[in-house]
């Protein structure tokens, strides 16, 4: 079983749309977490931190639960600039630092 | 703040040859710098973990002679791929974390750009 595990999609979704993902993990300790945007042919984006408690950023909304080991994104009013790969990632202590694990991202793509 | 560099963003080279790739932090020092590999329509695969002045921690099944990492600063690691083969053309990218003084969010990474490596 993977450590970080996401649906791939794609998400294909008209403009104005919610769109949600998941993210599961396999490691109870890990410790932060983390959603990144990624554009075609270019490197990760930092989108949001993501904590117990959730936060919301404009139309981002991210949720961890540990109890059940899942991290969400909820992308509300969704824009055509939305669409891009959305990364997981998931830190855990590894040999006295962190060590970042990144899901294989979600794509998503918001048509017209 | 918190930007990070890396040199050069693209490169094409004979297969035999070995190439040098610079990650630098450039508005902070970074106790820890990540670097990835990743393959079209593929995830972010960790190759190695590198803290300033120590060996590098390179995850399974990456070669630590094929792919040397050098930290020798707080601002700058290099990643050579030595003696490059067609299998090594992928998206190389790096990362830093900050150090806690400073003054950037030290549970983040901040990404460089990517060196998009062909290997003829």
């Amino acid at each position: 079983r993977k450590e970080v595990e996401q649906d791939p999609g794609p998400f294909n979704v008209p403009e104005g749309a919610t769109v949600a993902f998941n993210c599961t993990y396999s490691n109870s300790a890990s410790q932060s977490f983390f959603w990144y945007r990624q554009d075609c042919r270019k490197e990760p984006k930092l989108l949001m931190s993501v904590y117990s408690s959730g936060n919301e950023d404009g139309r981002f909304t991210a949720q961890l639960n540990r109890a059940s080991q899942y991290i969400s994104l909820l992308i509300r009013d969704s824009k055509l600039s939305d669409s891009a790969t959305y990364l997981c990632v998931v830190n855990s202590r590894g040999g006295g630092s962190y060590i970042p694990t990144f899901g294989r991202g979600t794509s998503l793509i918001v048509h017209p | 703040g918190a930007v990070v560099s890396q040199h050069p963003s693209w490169v094409i080279c004979k297969s035999g040859t070995s190439v040098k790739i610079e990650c630098r932090s450039l508005d902070f020092q970074a106790t820890t710098m990540f670097w990835y590999r990743q393959f079209p329509k593929q995830s972010l695969m960790l190759m190695a973990t590198s803290n300033e002045g120590s060996k590098a921690t390179y995850e399974q099944g990456v070669e630590k002679d094929k792919f040397l990492i050098n930290h020798a600063s707080l601002t700058l690691s290099t990643l050579t791929v030595t003696s490059a083969h067609p299998e090594d053309s992928s998206f190389y990218i790096c990362s830093a974390r900050a150090t806690l003084t400073s003054g950037v969010n030290t549970d983040t990474q901040y990404f460089g750009p990517g060196t998009r490596l062909t290997v003829l």
